[in-house]
């Protein structure tokens, strides 16, 4: 069974930035798209971008571009998201999401980091 | 790009049906059979439960169905269990500069 587990819960300031990271086993970073996923509390879910195994090419929602880089090491399966400038509205869990195939749908998510932008 | 928009919440009551629309445009749902559903319990991660706008992944409940009609996805939960009480979440790959995007969400209530 696929297992992904992210790194720990992350308390920032207004315009730092963050690293969160997630592991996986098996061969899935290299055959598998990657995306990473937000919730802020009480909050619906929003997708925030992807990376692509076979060129490590990316893709990002608008909102974020600029802002958010997705990157992966592949000697450690080791997959990140990076988050610029900060704001209070960033405060969210963000999870670390493998799709299905290529079928353009999410069925390993991994538990979730906790992000929390406070002064 | 907007969130595909579902009702807020929808009950029924154990052993009833009930469905759950998602409603996007041309650019989203309209345009591709890349919808997919997510079922998420309290302080949990979400849990994929339709893609390609009908197929269950294995380990699914056949009580679970997904349909489309132009620019509307459904998901239809026969035989309501309790265990059900969810939010549920549609998503829906697109033609825009951002290529995924949810649903606002829906609570399901099993009265």
């Amino acid at each position: 069974q696929v297992q992904v587990v992210q790194s720990g819960a992350e308390v920032k300031k207004p315009g730092a930035s963050v690293k969160v990271s997630c592991k996986a086993s098996g061969n899935t970073f290299t055959s598998n798209y990657m995306h990473w996923v937000r919730q802020a509390p009480g909050q619906g879910l929003e997708w925030l971008g992807l990376i692509n195994p076979s060129d490590d090419s990316t893709s990002y929602a608008q909102e974020f571009q600029g802002r958010v880089t997705v990157t992966r090491d592949t000697s450690t399966s080791t997959l990140y998201m990076e988050l610029s400038s900060l704001r209070s509205e960033d405060t969210a869990v963000y999870y670390c999401v493998r799709e299905i195939g290529t079928l353009k749908a999410f069925d390993i998510w991994g538990q979730g980091t906790m992000v929390t932008v406070s002064s | 790009q907007s969130a595909l928009t579902q009702p807020a919440s929808v009950s029924g009551s154990p052993g009833q049906s009930i469905t759950i629309s998602c409603t996007g445009s041309s650019s989203d749902i309209g345009g591709y059979n890349y919808v997919s559903w997510y079922q998420q319990h309290p302080g949990k991660a979400p849990k994929l439960m339709i893609y390609d706008v009908s197929n269950r992944p294995s380990g699914v409940s056949n009580r679970f169905s997904g349909s489309k009609s132009g620019n509307t996805a459904s998901l239809t939960i026969s035989g309501l269990q309790p265990e059900d009480e969810a939010d549920y979440y549609c998503c829906s790959y697109t033609s825009t500069a951002t290529p995924y995007v949810f649903g606002t969400g829906t609570e399901v209530t099993v009265l």
